[in-house]
């Protein structure tokens, strides 16, 4: 159990709409990053929040965007849906233990552009 | 640039028996960690274990270990006594401690697949 969560875990839409996922950490975990995994394919880095202002990004348009929440819940917003959008969003936060940062992921949401 | 590469798409193991999952990687960075992370058909990315490029010592978590040859630039994670529960995706990611200000950023390889037979 990371202590880190997601929702909603299934979503589906259609090409053009607008989509929020959510995340939540635990308290503490100041750093969250969300990554997009593609069915087949290891998960790309999107971009990353640092009490909350984005730090980081991968290569990803900014269609893409993010939030996150002095609660320690974050979101991904993603504009103008294209079908090569479907894919695993996974959401991990950041912890210091045995002083080594390590991320910890969430179970994902599956989205389904259509 | 970055990255790592894994070339087993898929390993079959017998319960009980040790399995080598490889992984090599290309960084100019000299500060980075490597990581290694299963993931079940339900789709969460759970962590196993992490090895520092400046670890002397080869990590160990339980029934995980590392094989951390630098000079090759490889990471290998060994399961020793396979069980059942061990059937998932296996992911090695490297993350380069400098990246600007993103230090937490992972990079992916593409995953080896390991079913364990009875």
């Amino acid at each position: 159990e990371t202590g880190v969560t997601q929702s909603p875990t299934h979503l589906i839409k259609t090409r053009g709409q607008q989509v929020t996922l959510r995340c939540s950490s635990q308290s503490g975990h100041n750093t969250v990053s969300w990554y997009q995994q593609a069915l087949g394919q290891g998960p790309q880095f999107i971009f990353q929040y640092y009490r909350e202002e984005e730090n980081g990004r991968g290569n990803f348009p900014p269609r893409f965007s993010g939030l996150q929440f002095p609660n320690y819940s974050s979101e991904l917003n993603v504009n103008a849906l294209e079908l090569d959008d479907s894919a695993l969003y996974l959401c991990a936060s950041s912890i210091v233990l045995a002083g080594q940062e390590t991320q910890y992921f969430g179970p994902g949401t599956r989205l389904l552009v259509l | 640039a970055q990255k790592i590469t894994q070339t087993q798409p898929g390993m079959f193991v017998q319960e009980k028996e040790a399995v080598t999952l490889d992984c090599t990687y290309d960084t100019s960075d000299p500060s980075y960690g490597l990581f290694w992370y299963k993931q079940p058909s339900s789709g969460e990315m759970i962590f196993l274990i992490y090895q520092g490029s400046y670890d002397q010592q080869n990590a160990t978590e339980g029934r995980y270990s590392l094989n951390f040859q630098k000079a090759r630039k490889s990471a290998n994670l060994v399961i020793s006594a396979s069980q059942l529960g061990d059937s998932a995706m296996y992911f090695c990611a490297m993350r380069e401690e400098n990246y600007g200000g993103a230090t937490n950023k992972l990079i992916f390889g593409t995953g080896t697949l390991l079913a364990v037979q009875p």
